[in-house]
């Protein structure tokens, strides 16, 4: 069965400076690779997807996120943090030519300071 | 276009109780999954609807089960609720199939509280 880490439950960066979540996933297979973002009584929202081909990926709202097969990873980054990027952002990984019964990582809770 | 809408939006119930929720998902979708987010965690895949079956089920009991209408719409119920039922519920629909590289439309989900 697939499953997702994401080790770092809280993160705080100043407006401005650059931000990266990590994210490491295990799967046999080519996995499929998702990352949401979830504001305060909102839903998720996707931010971007990997299924296959360039291994650098570009989402909504300025995000981007790389695939790394040697090191199971699909860390996601923005190089200037706007105080509104401030929610949680969830990792999620998928079985290849299936169905959508995607597993989500527990979470990564973003802090933004002035 | 409305997205995904969900009722009710908080909900509290006793144990042992049963409870409903409902999803109607974006027009134009065909398939309806629900997922369970306690707090602090990530959602869990409980099962997916499509043609008005359940598709896929995650490792969830049989307490918990659901229904697809013909106008996609679909109802999680939840029997003899316990206490770590409480959770916000999110439905989230897609188009075509719900293969996994379609994009999952979520919810506002309902927060329900179980004493």
């Amino acid at each position: 069965a697939q499953s997702v880490t994401q080790p770092d439950i809280h993160i705080t960066v100043s407006e401005g400076a650059s931000l990266e979540l990590r994210c490491n996933y295990s799967y046999g297979a080519t996995p499929y690779l998702f990352w949401y973002v979830q504001s305060p009584g909102q839903g998720l929202q996707l931010l971007l997807k990997y299924f296959s081909g360039d291994t650098l990926v570009q989402g909504i709202k300025g995000f981007e996120a790389e695939f790394k097969r040697s090191q199971s990873s699909f860390n996601l980054r923005k190089p200037s943090v706007h105080w509104s990027d401030a929610a949680e952002y969830f990792c999620a990984v998928g079985i290849s030519g299936g169905y959508q019964k995607v597993t989500f990582g527990t979470g990564t809770k973003l802090q933004v300071i002035p | 276009d409305a997205g995904v809408t969900q009722s009710p939006t908080h909900l509290i119930k006793t144990r042992g109780q049963q409870v409903t929720l409902r999803c109607s998902p974006k027009s134009g979708h065909d398939t309806v999954s629900w997922y369970q987010q306690a707090l602090g965690q990530g959602p869990q895949f409980i099962f997916q609807y499509y043609e008005e079956e359940e598709r896929q089920r995650g490792n969830f009991p049989d307490r918990f089960s659901g229904h697809q209408f013909p106008n996609y719409s679909s109802e999680l119920n939840v029997n003899a609720l316990l206490l770590g039922d409480s959770a916000l519920y999110l439905c989230a629909s897609s188009p075509r199939r719900g293969m996994v590289q379609e994009t999952q439309y979520f919810g506002p989900g309902t927060r329900l509280l179980v004493l």
